[in-house]
């Protein structure tokens, strides 16, 4: 148990459109979802955080304009990066936390694979 | 404030030999541990944890580690290292209440390399 699937894996876009990556957790309801952000050989930068139904808390820095993030049910989750840009080019995770099923462990974040967004 | 030190950015260990990774946190109350594996491309997967209880956990692949408090460290170790466990290895600490959330704080990851 605990999946979470993200997608897609690998996109790459002009500068200036907009990009959606999707988070879902497949056999468990996710009440709150992470996005990061990871650039090359360094750590996870926590983007934002959002509970199903609310809006996102985003930290500090991260544009919450440009970074859109919609959490509409407890499976999924999506990170619209809008007018993307070369320097958005990165590596995404999400990952999911539960605090209501029964046999997934709560108090764990389960990541997604991560998406490599490429902006021309 | 909060925070995870993981001192060794890269280690190489040749094939069959014994491996420990460090980390060292700040936190102000009894922590949550996590050991994350991230393999290239890939996203992080859990190798362990520490919540309570027994300070010696046991994780997959063949993974321990142990919480030792007067020293605020929780490293990682593997008697005999595999080709396959070359990857980036994150600790973790939480929960950090921040905004309503239970997030989690990483640390820098360290890089291992497995020689034949």
């Amino acid at each position: 148990g605990a999946v979470v699937s993200q997608h897609p894996s690998w996109v790459i876009c002009k500068s200036g459109t907009s990009v959606k990556i999707e988070c879902r957790s497949l056999d468990f309801q996710a009440t709150t979802m992470f996005w990061y952000r990871q650039f090359p050989k360094q750590s996870l930068m926590l983007m934002a955080t959002s509970n199903e139904g609310s809006k996102a808390t985003y930290e500090q820095g991260v544009e919450k304009d440009k970074f859109l993030i919609n959490h509409a049910s407890l499976t999924l989750s999506t990170l619209t990066v809008t007018s993307a840009h070369p320097e958005d080019s990165s590596f995404y995770i999400c990952s999911a936390h539960t605090a209501l099923h029964l046999t997934v462990a709560k108090n764990i974040q389960y990541f997604g694979a991560g998406t490599r967004l490429s902006v021309l | 404030a909060q925070s995870v030190t993981q001192p060794d950015i890269h280690i190489t260990v040749s094939e069959g030999a014994s491996l420990e990774l460090r980390c060292n946190y700040s936190y102000g109350a009894t922590p949550y541990l996590f050991w994350y594996v991230q393999s290239p491309g890939q996203g992080l997967q859990l190798l362990l944890k520490y919540f309570s209880g027994d300070t010696l956990v046991q994780g997959i692949k063949g993974f321990e580690a142990e919480f030792k408090r007067s020293q605020s460290s929780f490293n990682l170790r593997k008697p005999s290292v595999h080709w396959s466990d070359a990857a980036e290895y994150f600790c973790a600490v939480g929960p950090l209440f921040s905004g309503g959330y239970n997030k989690l704080i990483f640390g820098a990851g360290t890089r291992l390399a497995v020689h034949p």
